[in-house]
């Protein structure tokens, strides 16, 4: 069974720009959680979709959105990028939503802000 | 609300040597506990959680936490560590509605020969 996919790995963008990175949950999770990592604030949580709903939301400012589809693929995005942005976005897959069920987590894409 | 600490940021450890870390939790209700363990460049990797039950949990790699209530406390342990234990790892809770996980800071481990 593969594992959970994010794409792109690596990215580097110009203050100000736009960025959608794209995760792919393993195959017949519905849950899908993502994180930023940063070495000053650590792991936050951003938000969680199941079955397309947004779940549940961490506390980011409105520049960052994220939406499911019907295959549980997910996608955020970052609007109007800034240089603090910069940081290790993760992915997190759960099968169905059950309440902690462990959560399997992708490489991670690293996104630098210029 | 929910938060968790790991006092130690950095700790190493002789090959063979025995390891504890440390993690308190801060959570009005039963916890969901989970221990991480992240390499270089890499996404996360869990290594065992404790939902009920028996407060002695069992992990991959060789690792065991305890939880124990009275201490708000969840720690890591493993009686002989390996080279390729060195790693950073992050003790978590889960809080709130769905799936939120709330990490601790993290402790790197080093382990020397």
């Amino acid at each position: 069974k593969a594992g959970v996919t994010q794409t792109p790995r690596y990215l580097i963008k110009t203050r100000g720009q736009q960025v959608t990175l794209s995760c792919s949950p393993i195959s017949g999770h519905r849950s899908v959680s993502w994180y930023q990592q940063t070495p000053g604030q650590g792991l936050q949580f951003l938000f969680e979709y199941f079955s397309e709903t947004q779940r549940n939301k961490g506390n980011f400012p409105g520049r960052f959105s994220g939406r499911q589809f019907s295959n549980s693929r997910s996608e955020m995005n970052v609007s109007t990028l800034e240089l603090g942005d910069s940081a290790l976005y993760l992915c997190a897959s759960r099968d169905k939503g059950q309440k902690f069920s462990e959560a399997f987590f992708g490489q991670g894409t690293r996104l630098t802000v210029v | 609300a929910q938060s968790v600490t790991q006092p130690d940021i950095h700790i190493t450890v002789s090959e063979g040597a025995s390891l504890e870390l440390r993690c308190n939790y801060s959570y009005g209700a039963t916890p969901y506990l989970f221990w991480y363990v992240q390499s270089p460049g890499q996404g996360l990797q869990l290594l065992l959680k404790y939902f009920s039950g028996d407060t002695l949990v069992q992990g991959i790699k060789g690792f065991e936490a305890e939880f124990k209530r009275s201490q708000s406390s969840f720690n890591l342990r493993k009686p002989s560590v390996h080279w390729s234990d060195a790693a950073e790892y992050f003790c978590a809770v889960g809080a709130g509605y769905g799936n939120k996980l709330v990490f601790g800071a993290g402790t790197i481990l080093r382990v020397k020969s």
